[in-house]
C-alpha cells in the first residue's frame, strides 16, 4: 500500500520555537507539496519540490522554508514559530505530470503554536 | 481571491438521497478537475477526476459535471450513504500551474440515516 507519512499527528510548540515537520513518501514520486489547511480557507500551498533539492515557493511561504535532500524525504521548518501558524499541515506527493490521479496525501500533522 | 469557490460550507442529505456540491472557478486556464474526500484525521483522498474535453465523468455513485461556459462543476452521489458524510475539496490545474492544484475551501456532507 502506498503510502506518505508524517512524523507527528499532534504537536504543540511555544512561540519562537524552531519546528520541523517531516515527511517521507514510499512511492518514487519526483513531486513534493505542503499545504496547510485552515476552516474556510481549504488548502493552501506553502512549497513544492519537483526534484531534489529543487524548491518553489507556493502561496503563502511567508515564516516557512523546506529542504529537500532525498527524493522520498520533505521537510517543513517554521523558522519562528507564530500562532498564526496553527494549523493543520498535510504533505502530498505525485507523480510527474499532472494528469493523473492528483496528489497522495499524507495524515496530517495538526500543530498548535501557543 | 479565491480562483476556486465551493459556496456551500456545508450540506445535510437524507440517506439513499442524491447530494450535489458545487464549485466554481474563475480561471479560465484550468483545464483539469479532480474531487477529493476528507475525514477527520486523515488526508484528502482522491475521488473522481474530470478533463475540460469532456462534460461529465462517472464512477460508480460519484459522477462529476463539467460547464466550461458557466465555469461551474458539480459532484453528484447517489445513493448517498451515511459514510460518505467528509468534507469534499474541489480542486483544479492548468498547464501553467505545473504539477499544481488549486484547491476550494471545501464543503462538509452530512448524511443522515
Amino acid at each position: 500500500d502506498v503510502k506518505v507519512t508524517q512524523s507527528s499527528r499532534y504537536l504543540v510548540k511555544r512561540t519562537g520555537e524552531k519546528v520541523f515537520l517531516e515527511c517521507v513518501q514510499d512511492m518514487d514520486h519526483e513531486n513534493m507539496f505542503w499545504y496547510r489547511q485552515d476552516p474556510g480557507l481549504g488548502l493552501r500551498l506553502i512549497y513544492f519540490s519537483y526534484d531534489v533539492k529543487m524548491k518553489e515557493k507556493g502561496d503563502i511561504p511567508e515564516g516557512y522554508s523546506v529542504s529537500r535532500e532525498k527524493k522520498e524525504r520533505f521537510s517543513l521548518i517554521l523558522e519562528s514559530a507564530s500562532t498564526n501558524q496553527t494549523s493543520m499541515y498535510l504533505c502530498a506527493s505525485s507523480l510527474g505530470g499532472r494528469l493523473n490521479y492528483g496528489y497522495t496525501f499524507g495524515s496530517g500533522t495538526r500543530l498548535t503554536v501557543v | 481571491d479565491q480562483q476556486v469557490k465551493q459556496n456551500s460550507p456545508s450540506l445535510s442529505v437524507q440517506e439513499g438521497r442524491i447530494s450535489i456540491l458545487n464549485c466554481d472557478y474563475t480561471n479560465s486556464m484550468f483545464d483539469y478537475f479532480l474531487w477529493y474526500k476528507k475525514y477527520p484525521a486523515e488526508g484528502p483522498t482522491f475521488l473522481i477526476s474530470i478533463s475540460s474535453i469532456k462534460d461529465k465523468n462517472e464512477d460508480g455513485r460519484f459522477t462529476v459535471f463539467l460547464n466550461k461556459s458557466a465555469k461551474h462543476l458539480s459532484l453528484h452521489i447517489v445513493p448517498s450513504q451515511p459514510g460518505d458524510s467528509a468534507v469534499y475539496f474541489c480542486a483544479a490545474s492548468a498547464a501553467n500551474y505545473g504539477q499544481n492544484f488549486v484547491f476550494g475551501p471545501g464543503t462538509r456532507l452530512s448524511v443522515l440515516p
